[in-house]
């Protein structure tokens, strides 16, 4: 059980270009969903959170504005990466948590890269 | 200083031997505390997850507490190269609040 998808896993663009992705919890609920990014040989880094039908809540320095996430279903969080560069290049990871105090489940990540 | 210290490593051990991976934490108030694996290239994987002090086992896993200390433990018994990955504790504060994770710790594990 809690297997969170995460899709694509990789992905390549050219500079300038908006990139989704797409983070599903498979078999539970998530009411909260979790955006991290992950540089080599690094801990994960927290993005942002996400609540089922309410705007995320980002953490000092991310940019709301360059990152767009969206949490429209139960089940389904979205991140958008708008006009990305080349230092947007990372490995992004989402969690979700059926509840509070309770362990996150994680996905697969999607490595970005920027040309 | 850090919320979470963990030894980021490397650690390498022959195959079959114990593996011990330790954290050490500042903020009293945290009160779930869990051990995730994660794979090159891969999300991290939900290895063990504990909420009061004590020990906690699943077959060759063994997760430690002692919140008196601020200190968790994870024991790997015969260990395989399998094993090999790097390991991340991390802790919940008692207001369900964010996961704050150690630096994690590269364990290779040679045949």
């Amino acid at each position: 059980g809690a297997v969170v998808s995460q899709h694509p896993s990789r992905v390549i663009c050219k500079s300038g270009t908006s990139v989704k992705i797409e983070c599903r919890s498979l078999d539970f609920q998530a009411t909260t969903m979790f955006w991290y990014r992950q540089f080599p040989k690094q801990s994960l880094m927290l993005m942002a959170t996400s609540n089922e039908g309410s705007k995320a809540t980002y953490e000092q320095g991310v940019e709301k504005d360059k990152f767009l996430i969206n949490h429209a279903s139960l089940t389904l969080s979205t991140l958008t990466v708008t006009s990305a560069h080349p230092e947007d290049s990372s490995f992004y990871i989402c969690s979700a948590s059926d509840r509070v105090g309770q362990p996150q489940h994680f996905g697969d990540g999607t490595r970005l890269s920027i040309l | 200083q850090k919320e979470v210290e963990q030894d980021p490593g490397p650690l390498s051990v022959p195959e079959g031997a114990i593996v011990s991976l330790n954290c050490t934490y500042s903020n009293s108030a945290f009160q779930y505390f869990m051990w995730y694996r994660q794979y090159s290239r891969k999300g991290p994987e939900l290895l063990m997850y504990t909420y009061s002090s004590g020990n906690k086992e699943d077959g060759r896993f063994t997760a430690q507490v002692d919140k008196s200390s601020k200190y968790i433990s994870l024991f790997i018994r015969d260990s395989q190269p399998s094993d090999s990955a790097t390991y991340l504790c991390a802790m919940i504060d008692n207001q369900g609040g964010k996961l704050i994770f150690g630096q994690g710790t590269e364990l290779s594990v040679k045949p």
